[in-house]
Formats: C-alpha cells, structure tokens, sequence
C-alpha cells in the first residue's frame, strides 16, 4: 500500500503528558498538511508543509503543538501538556503542488486525553 | 473567513432511493470543490473534484455533483444508493486566495437500509 500512513493509530494518555504523532506521506508528494477532527465535526486545517518549510499554521495551532517535517519527507506533530480538550482524531495528508491539487488522507491517530 | 454548510446532518434511505447531498460554501472568488466519503472504519477517501470546465462532475461508484456558482452550491447527487453507500459524506471547498487549505462541512451521515 503506498498511501498516506500514519502512527500510531490510537493513542491514550494522561493529562500533562507529551505526545507525538507520525505521518508518511505518499513518497512523491511534497505538500503535507495535519487536520484535526472532533466528533460531529468535518477535519480542520492545523498546518501545512511544501518540502521541509512550514507555510501556513492555524489559530487552532497553540504554542504546545509543534510539527516538524525535518527533510521533507515524514513528519511529526507534538502536543505537549496534553489538555482533555484535545482529545480528537488527528489526520494527515499529502499532496503534489500545483493548479490543480488534490489532498490523500491517511487513517489518523485517535488521541483520548484522560 | 470561509465556511462550508452541509444541510442534512443524518440521511436515512431505503436501497435504490435517490440521493441528494446538500453543501453550500461562503466564499466568492475562486474555489475548488471536493466530495470526500468515509465508510465505517476506514479513512477519508476523495469521491469527486471540480477545479475548472463543466460544472457537472462525476466521481466514482456513480456519484456527480453539480457546481452552481450562483447558489455557491456544490450538491452531491446519485441516482439510486445501495447498502455499501452507508458512509459519512464531507464536503470540502480550497480558496486559492487564501491558501492551500481545504475547509470541511460538518459531514452528512448517510443509512441506507437494505
């Protein structure tokens, strides 16, 4: 399967603690973005990757999150202090630059913050 | 700031019904518009896109979707739903204007019942 994956699928912690998701995306995409979806709700745009450069972050994004995506070709989404409020399914997906761009999630990481 | 509005939260239909998915986005200027589908236990998967040309576009399992730039609507249409089309159904619009991002509707959770 070369789609977008990610890992873990599931992770459970406790307040406080820091966490950290992963993302691959398809090997030929250089555009990478992380959303985040709570129950009833469509995903929302948190940042985005072209390459290694981060170009666009959310207000969602608060200062205990941080993503890196250091050569441009995995990244990583880090939440610290984890808050119960943060507790949601955090997708990924990627893309080709251009015109016409279409975005591939992967299956996400569901997040319960005890 | 952009919103999608999608009408019908939960649809409930029998096998064979017609189906119309309703999704109203705020933005003017240009937008690409994309149907994503998530069946149970599995990721978000693209359904159809619009970018540009005729404004009636079809995706896949016999699913089309009509751009009405007037209406600023992108309704999801299929002519006769079966069993396997049971999903949640998201409507997704980019603004190139104002980045990469896409911003989702809140989903249309769709039964059909055999």
């Amino acid at each position: 399967d070369t789609g977008v994956s990610q890992d873990p699928r599931h992770k459970i912690t406790k307040r406080g603690q820091n966490v950290t998701f992963r993302c691959d995306p398809i090997s030929e995409h250089n555009r990478l973005y992380w959303y985040r979806q709570t129950l009833g709700q469509g995903p929302e745009f948190l940042t985005y990757f072209q390459n290694e450069a981060q170009l666009e972050k959310s207000r969602l994004l608060s200062d205990r999150f941080s993503a890196e995506r250091p050569k441009g070709s995995f990244s990583t989404l880090e939440i610290q202090r984890t808050e119960q409020g943060d507790s949601a399914m955090y997708l990924c997906a990627s893309s080709l630059a251009g015109g016409r761009e279409t975005q591939y999630f992967g299956p996400g990481t569901r997040l319960l913050v005890l | 700031a952009q919103s999608v509005s999608q009408h019908n939260h939960h649809v409930i239909l029998s096998e064979a019904a017609s189906l119309e998915l309703g999704c109203n986005y705020s933005y003017g200027g240009t937008v690409n518009l994309f149907w994503y589908v998530q069946y149970p236990g599995q990721h978000l998967q693209l359904l159809l896109k619009y970018f540009s040309g005729d404004p009636l576009v079809k995706g896949i399992k016999g699913f089309e979707a009509e751009f009405i730039k007037s209406k600023f609507s992108f309704n999801l249409r299929k002519p006769s739903v079966q069993w396997s089309d049971t999903a949640e159904y998201f409507c997704a619009v980019n603004a190139p204007e104002y980045g990469n991002k896409l911003v989702f509707g809140a989903g249309t959770i769709l039964r059909v019942k055999s």
